[in-house]
């Protein structure tokens, strides 16, 4: 079953916090997974992506932490700003042929000042 | 500057009416690809071309064709066989081989009428 189960479906942060996302995905032969942002009325962007054979990856204030074991990955966002706020999805590769992806549903992340 | 141009932005259309939608990129990628985006979903694969006069069906293909005739460009024709074509329409792009990121457009706002 090539699925991929995202939660929250909405989360609200303060100002300066920290934002989780996770993901949840069934097939083994995934092999690449990327988180994309997406603001409204635009095109989501890529913003940091990870390979099974890592257990976590970190760019700036995002973070991916990736368990294989149990075929979860989350997004770390630490100290939350309000130019965060848009929604986020989470998505795996079932080959390595990139863009070739299957979605979570996304989380719509708002951070208040 | 390297990037995906779809265009129109939006577009409206009587329903019965066929429907093309535009994607031109210039980031010599092999691959390309269009996806569905329904408010509150993740985004879902209609079609996806890896080589120029090749393409496959996603998982949402009915009702929607697809050309590629030139590397730089990806036509999506929405037929009116798609029951439910009202939709923000996502084309993206990735290199075949080593990066597998997937780059996107800004989108095609579809509403039919």
């Amino acid at each position: 079953q090539q699925q991929v189960k995202q939660s929250p479906q909405s989360l609200i942060v303060q100002k300066g916090g920290i934002s989780i996302i996770n993901c949840a995905y069934e097939n083994t032969a995934f092999d690449y997974f990327p988180w994309y942002q997406q603001f409204p009325g635009k095109g989501p962007a890529l913003l940091i992506a990870i390979r099974p054979d890592v257990s976590e990856k970190k760019e700036g204030r995002f973070t991916i932490s990736f368990n294989k074991s149990a075929k979860q990955f989350s997004l770390h966002i630490m100290d939350s700003q309000p130019g965060d706020s848009a929604t986020y999805f989470c998505a795996a590769s079932p080959d390595n042929q990139g863009g070739k992806l299957i979605f979570g549903q996304g989380t719509e992340l708002s951070v208040k000042p | 500057d390297g990037g995906i141009t779809q265009s129109p932005k939006y577009l409206f259309r009587k329903e019965g009416q066929n429907v093309t939608l535009s994607c031109e990129q210039n980031l010599n990628h092999d691959a390309m690809y269009w996806y569905r985006q329904d408010p509150g979903q993740g985004l879902r694969l209609i079609y996806y071309s890896q080589i120029v006069n090749d393409f496959q069906k996603g998982d949402i293909a009915e009702g929607y064709s697809v050309s590629r005739e030139k590397k730089e460009s990806f036509p999506l024709t929405v037929t009116s066989a798609q029951k439910n074509p009202t939709a923000f329409y996502l084309c993206a792009s990735s290199t075949r081989r080593g990066s597998p990121s997937a780059f996107f457009g800004q989108g095609t706002r579809l509403t039919v009428v």
